[in-house]
């Protein structure tokens, strides 16, 4: 089945615990993206990646890392998490940028 | 600035009546624009892709106007059902082409 996969689907850290989380796709996507959503704000890009060792901003990029070392795996990494990155989290994948984009089931991370 | 507005207050329709959706935007030229559904808690699913040279697209019960003057789309639902309450999002892509930036979202609810 096609699916792009978040893990953990839930996570409780604290403010300055470094954490990671992963993003699966099983399409071939060349394109892939993180994008956070927040009451009031909606989703907002986060950072994205056109292709292997490829990756850019988006709107919302500081505090926030990725890497695509393998074109498969997109992980979203907080080096150092503070209270307003609160906030659920997908991870989505397409074709390429002018594509529908895939999403995951999303992560809601919680920062105290 | 660009901006994407859609109704943040939710439309509330009878079992059976077209609901109509409404994506407006600014200082954007899109070649094409989405839109998605999205369920509490889960990620966006994509449902139709509208480009700038087309006027309307239909997918079963749904249909989708692009006014580029008018620098707006529509979204139909016609005979809606409970089970199309949802967010809807609309999405078009930056002027770079390279980032999908999402609306707000509109909340159906269809009542039986």
């Amino acid at each position: 089945e096609a699916q792009v996969t978040q893990n953990p689907r839930y996570l409780i850290t604290v403010t300055g615990k470094k954490l990671t989380v992963t993003c699966s796709q099983n399409m071939n996507h060349e394109y892939m993206s993180w994008y956070r959503q927040d009451p009031g704000l909606g989703l907002r890009q986060i950072y994205y990646s056109m292709n292997v060792e490829v990756t850019d901003k988006g709107d919302v990029p500081e505090g926030y890392k990725v890497s695509r070392k393998e074109k498969r795996n997109f992980p979203l990494i907080l080096e150092s998490p503070s209270p307003n990155q609160t906030s659920l989290y997908f991870c989505a994948s397409s074709l390429g940028y002018n594509s529908p984009l895939h999403f995951g089931n999303g992560t809601r991370l919680t920062v105290t | 600035s660009q901006k994407i507005e859609q109704n943040s207050e939710a439309l509330n329709i009878q079992e059976g009546k077209t609901a109509t959706l409404t994506c407006n935007y600014t200082n954007y030229s899109p070649a094409y624009l989405q839109w998605y559904r999205q369920d509490p808690g889960r990620g966006p699913v994509f449902l139709l892709l509208i480009r700038e040279n087309e006027k309307e697209k239909r997918k079963e019960r749904l249909k989708v106007t692009f006014d580029t003057t008018l620098k707006q789309s529509l979204f139909h639902i016609t005979a809606s059902q409970p089970a199309d309450s949802a967010t809807y999002l609309c999405a078009l892509p930056n002027n770079a082409g390279n980032m999908l930036t999402f609306g707000g979202g509109t909340r159906l609810m269809v009542k039986p």
